[in-house]
């Protein structure tokens, strides 16, 4: 089993800034990670897949980079409704698809 | 626009079986797979697994692999997870996800939630 370790758990940003949210794997995964956004008492909502690719209707203020092991999200100018918390999950090695226990951004 | 609604919350005793249903709308084609993911309170995301409803094909994790069952009925564009010998860690959010590329899930249910108590 993959498994995904996102740093750090806690990240306190101020609206207006740059946040970067770290997601790594216990063993390559090439390109084959997604990120997901969820609020409080919300479902996951799909920000970024292969990587790098924003999913339909995402800001622009929102990248994903990286690949084997290593990937990082970034949000280039935090809005009060970033505020939420961000799941990295894997599908290079599956069953079981895995995600990371996840970063909460809050705001500083 | 694809939408997934899950059925409501559900309080159940432990040892018990609960059943939540998953209906798709919006989505013309049936070449989709539906996954189920449990979020325990306060907790992060566990893919649980999925079924294919065009063959009924299912592919389960380890986890609850005799204990979840889900299937599909393409009419009326509904899936089903069954969870049975519940235990009070089983208490979670269960939400359905939408996939057509077995890789991310997009869009997903609202959740359900399932409380286990005595």
């Amino acid at each position: 089993e993959v498994v995904m370790t996102q740093s750090p758990a806690t990240l306190s940003v101020s609206p207006g800034e740059r946040a970067t949210l770290s997601c790594r794997a216990s063993q390559s995964v090439s390109r084959n990670l997604a990120w997901y956004q969820q609020m409080p008492g919300q479902a996951p909502r799909l920000l970024i897949y292969d990587a790098s690719t924003r999913a339909t209707g995402i800001p622009a203020r929102f990248s994903g980079s990286g690949s084997g092991t290593e990937f990082t999200l970034t949000i280039s100018s935090l809005q009060s409704e970033d505020f939420a918390i961000y799941y990295c999950q894997q599908y290079n090695n599956w069953p079981p698809h895995t995600f990371g226990q996840g970063t909460k951004l809050e705001i500083k | 626009e694809v939408q997934l609604v899950q059925s409501g919350a559900e309080v159940k005793k432990p040892g018990a079986t609960v059943k939540i249903s998953c209906k798709v709308s919006g989505y013309t084609f049936i070449d989709y797979y539906i996954y189920w993911v449990q979020q325990a309170p306060g907790k992060g995301l566990e893919w649980m697994g999925l079924v294919h409803p065009e063959d009924g094909e299912t592919v389960y994790a380890e986890k609850f692999q005799g204990r979840v069952t889900i299937t599909a009925d393409t009419s009326p564009d509904t899936t089903y997870m069954e969870l049975s010998s519940l235990r009070s860690e089983d208490t979670a959010v269960y939400y359905c996800a939408l996939t057509t590329t077995r890789n991310w899930f997009d869009p997903w249910g609202q959740g359900t939630l399932v409380t286990v108590s005595s």
